[in-house]
């Protein structure tokens, strides 16, 4: 599972409100992922990392920002929460460098259920 | 990413094994087709990924056609446990960059007693 542990498991929020979500990883990957998966969908990219204080948008970033300041760590902050942030956000690793003839495997934390009334 | 298309769900008999297929007609040379399953909410698991050989590991095989614009995922001996949403995704390198993953909707497998 590549040690990757999320919290909470489960918020409820209100709209407005400030919301964080932690991503905790033990085995100092440089690639982290935060995506986001809505019923009968897929997931879909939010942010990502591919190092300390490197991050980028991914395809649906807006009302999101993220901090990657420890390698081990990975935060995911909703400024302030709208229902339809409502979600189960997951948490993701890729092991090994990115480049040119590599393939991209990557591990999914167990995920945080958010509901933002 | 190329796009894929895949059943929306499949059944399979118990020990049987199952067949799930994927088709990525517009896939480029440098990108790996890749799959995943979902449990019941849980994180996607990492199945396994070909570029254009067939595969095979310890949970599957990846049989790709010479083409590869399709391919088809066998689990040899399905079990109960196995049921869960199987997402095929085609992802190339960027040269560098960290490319996130693209999930559709995925193929939802039910492995019948």
């Amino acid at each position: 599972d590549a040690g990757i542990t999320q919290s909470p498991r489960h918020k409820v929020t209100e709209t407005g409100t400030p919301v964080t979500l932690r991503c905790h990883q033990t085995e100092n990957h440089r690639y982290m992922y935060w995506y986001r998966q809505d019923p009968g969908h897929g997931l879909r990219l939010i942010h990502y990392s591919y190092g300390v204080k490197d991050t980028d948008k991914g395809e649906v970033s807006d009302g999101y920002s993220v901090s990657r300041s420890k390698t081990e760590d990975f935060l995911l902050t909703l400024e302030s929460a709208t229902s339809s942030q409502t979600s189960v956000y997951f948490c993701a690793i890729r092991k090994g460098l990115a480049g040119v003839g590599t393939y991209n495997e990557q591990f999914f934390g167990p995920g945080t259920r958010l509901t933002v009334l | 990413d190329a796009k894929t298309t895949q059943p929306t769900s499949m059944d399979c008999a118990e020990g049987r094994a199952a067949n799930l297929p994927c088709n990525h007609s517009t896939i480029s040379g440098n990108e790996y087709v890749y799959w995943y399953r979902q449990i019941h909410s849980q994180g996607p698991q990492y199945i396994i990924h070909g570029l254009k050989n067939n595969e095979t590991n310890e949970m599957a095989s990846l049989i790709i056609t010479e083409d590869r614009k399709s391919s088809t995922l066998i689990l040899p001996h399905a079990t109960l446990r196995d049921t869960a949403v199987y997402y095929c995704i085609v992802s190339g390198d960027s040269g560098g960059g960290a490319d996130g993953l693209t999930f559709g909707k995925g193929t939802h497998l039910i492995i019948q007693p």
